[in-house]
């Protein structure tokens, strides 16, 4: 079993819908959840950072985390053609030193 | 500005030639990272630092090297013995050490085996 476990897509939504990103971790001792973006042929930028349990908002992102269910996903709210990126779920567990572990990332395409 | 730069942005491999992948922050972090990314593999953990002098083999550490000689610099060097060097390669920071802190990364750079 991965220890971060994403859909690959690609994930395809209509602009101004919302759009669901799933994610899933195996360390049940992990501690801090990321959302990095990364476009094409750039590197993983950071958009959302969680701790604890339940909903954290910032603009149009809304990450969640339930530690029970081990799940992670992001929401992105009026998606815009301009989110169409990849999006990476990171996991920083006390077993990995903290090392950031990754998922394979999923392709979102958001269509005018 | 704070922040981490590769160098170079592209970089082109002749068949059993070593290449040196730069990698340089000015955040004071004590942890940098270099990660491999392939096509739908998401990134994938070669080698990592968190403290001078010291660095431990990722997930798929065969056919790489660095040092951690200061502790603004963390090189990579892809070895001839890496038998699949095409790739995308970041390289990261973070104060380390610690759950609730983020990775920084670097802009990237793309080898290509030629």
């Amino acid at each position: 079993q991965k220890e971060v476990e994403q859909n690959s897509g690609p994930l395809s939504v209509p602009e101004g819908a919302i759009a669901s990103l799933n994610c899933t971790y195996s360390d049940r001792g992990s501690q801090s959840f990321f959302w990095y973006r990364q476009y094409s042929g750039k590197s993983p930028e950071l958009i959302m950072s969680i701790y604890s349990n339940g909903d954290k908002e910032d603009g149009r992102f809304t990450a969640q985390l339930n530690k029970a269910s081990q799940y992670v996903p992001l929401l992105i709210r009026d998606s815009q053609p301009s989110d169409s990126a990849t999006y990476l779920c990171a996991v920083n567990t006390p077993a990995r030193s903290y090392i950031p572990t990754f998922g394979r990332g999923t392709s979102l395409i958001v269509h005018p | 500005d704070g922040g981490i730069t590769q160098s170079p942005k592209y970089l082109f491999r002749k068949e059993g030639q070593n290449v040196t992948l730069s990698c340089e922050q000015n955040l004071n972090h004590d942890a940098m990272y270099w990660y491999r990314q392939d096509p739908g593999q998401g990134l994938r953990l070669i080698y990592y630092s968190q403290i001078v002098n010291d660095f431990q083999k990722g997930d798929i550490a065969e056919g790489y090297s660095v040092s951690r000689e200061k502790k603004e610099s963390f090189p990579l060097t892809v070895t001839s013995a890496q038998k699949n060097p095409t790739a995308f390669y970041l390289c990261a920071s973070s104060i380390g050490g610690q759950a609730n802190t983020e990775a920084f990364f670097g802009q990237g750079t793309r080898l290509t085996v030629v």
